[in-house]
């Protein structure tokens, strides 16, 4: 099957420890992308990738690092800068045809500091 | 920042009835997209439609863009309970740029 995969589902964290969500496609997609949203709030980016060993900041980059060593992965690390991780994180990936992107996105992993 | 503004936050209907929510936007984009996202899960893509377009039909989702507004509206005729999601706009400005999303419209459907 061809999709976008995201894991864990949910992930504990204690206090001051680093995490790195996982992110993996087989869509062949140039573009990958995280999201952070917050209960009953809209999608913030915090990185996206438009190709493999180049990323660029979104929004609200701080406290959190990825990497893009391959087409198929975009692992988001989230620090113990991160003064607030609790949250839902979406990984999404894109493909541009004729002038237009379409985002495929993963099931999500819910974050949990305890 | 958040480029779309979805109105309104939340709206609760009977089924059968039709929803419609709208999305404003700042900037000049290249295409608007809305989305279907179930609680606690991912969001599935919906309809897209370009710049150049007014409107797009797709099933029971009407959408209608106007650039001159900047704002766009989603319509779901005949809705059902399975409707019941968070529908959000996005929008980018050309060819392998990043999408940004707006803050959402919860849509409850009820019997």
């Amino acid at each position: 099957d061809g999709g976008i995969t995201q894991s864990p589902k949910y992930l504990f964290r204690k206090e001051g420890q680093n995490v790195t969500l996982s992110c993996e496609q087989n869509l062949n997609h140039d573009a990958m992308y995280w999201y952070r949203q917050d209960p009953g709030q809209g999608l913030r980016l915090i990185y996206y990738s438009q190709i493999v060993n180049d990323f660029q900041k979104g929004d609200i980059a701080e406290g959190y690092s990825v990497s893009r060593e391959k087409k198929e992965s975009f692992p988001l690390t989230v620090t113990s800068a991160q003064k607030n991780p609790t949250a839902f994180y979406l990984c999404a990936s894109s493909i541009d045809i004729e002038g237009t992107t379409e985002a495929f996105f993963g099931q999500g992993t819910r974050l949990t500091v305890v | 920042s958040q480029q779309g503004e979805e109105d309104p936050q939340a709206l609760s209907i009977q089924e059968g009835e039709n929803a419609t929510m709208n999305c404003s936007y700042k900037t000049s984009i290249n295409n608007l997209q809305w989305y279907r996202q179930n609680s606690g899960r991912g969001l599935v893509h919906l309809i897209l439609i370009r710049s150049n377009e007014r409107e797009k039909h797709s099933g029971r989702l009407r959408v209608t863009l106007d650039t001159s507004k900047k704002s766009s509206s989603l319509l779901i005729t005949a809705s059902r309970a399975a409707d019941t999601a968070s529908y959000f706009c996005a929008t980018d400005a050309g060819t392998a740029s990043k999408l940004t999303f707006g803050t959402g419209t919860r849509l409850q459907v009820t019997l």
